[in-house]
């Protein structure tokens, strides 16, 4: 089963507009993690933020982690037509990692 | 950075046959490696635990014997899908993290399994 379920499922904006998507987790975690699938793609890492932190930065992303709420947000500023995408959290330990549902991302011109 | 490679990208093949796909790790060994299997607009859903000269862990519910695992170096782990059917069609992910590991894993670019 999935530990993770994000929303919205589905995302549609328009390029230069930020782009914000949840997860909610069930369990307690040590870390939560982002990652990117382009269509027909592997993930790739995104962001890592762990339990003791309440928000990252890295570029254009910006994640935070509410533990009490289980739940943590990617924000991606001022899109950009490639961010177009799959997005997924991830949570787990030891490399053995449960994915959310993931929010698809359609950044159009 | 870290590069997983998985072989082949995409796969045709008919009913009844057996498909291998080959997930390798370029630059860095690992001792376990991850297996995913991802339908259509869903998440991934993880297999199996690839671990380098023992055997994988299946998570419940994926036959070990329609789903053969083997890790038999530091930077190469298979998984041959045997007497595919049509309900196999599905695309294949494998992953991987450097023995240091930070829990941060870098995947294969996926295979596309096809079973006519």
């Amino acid at each position: 089963s999935q530990q993770g379920e994000e929303d919205p499922q589905a995302l549609s904006i328009q390029e230069g507009e930020n782009a914000t998507m949840n997860c909610s987790y069930k369990t307690s975690i040590n870390n939560l993690q982002w990652y990117r699938q382009n269509s027909g793609r592997g993930l790739v890492h995104l962001i890592l933020i762990r339990s003791n932190e309440r928000e990252k930065h890295s570029g254009r992303l910006r994640v935070t982690l509410d533990t009490s709420k289980k739940s943590s947000s990617l924000l991606i500023t001022a899109s950009r037509a490639a961010d177009t995408a799959s997005y997924f959290c991830a949570t787990g330990g030891g490399n053995k990692l449960t994915f959310g549902t993931g929010t698809q991302l359609k950044v159009e011109l | 950075g870290a590069v997983v490679s998985q072989h082949p990208s995409w796969v045709i093949c008919k009913s009844g046959t057996s498909v291998k796909i080959e997930c390798r790790s370029l630059d860095f060994q690992a001792t376990t490696m991850f297996w995913y299997r991802q339908f259509p607009k869903q998440s991934l859903m993880l297999m199996a635990t690839s671990n380098e000269g023992s055997k994988a862990t299946y998570e419940q519910g994926v036959e070990k014997d329609k789903f053969l695992i083997n890790h038999a170096s530091l930077t190469l782990s298979t998984l041959t899908v045997t007497s595919a059917h049509p309900e196999d069609s599905s695309f294949y992910i494998c992953s991987a993290s450097p023995l240091d590991g930070a829990n941060v894993l870098t995947f294969g670019a996926g295979s596309r399994l096809t079973v006519l």
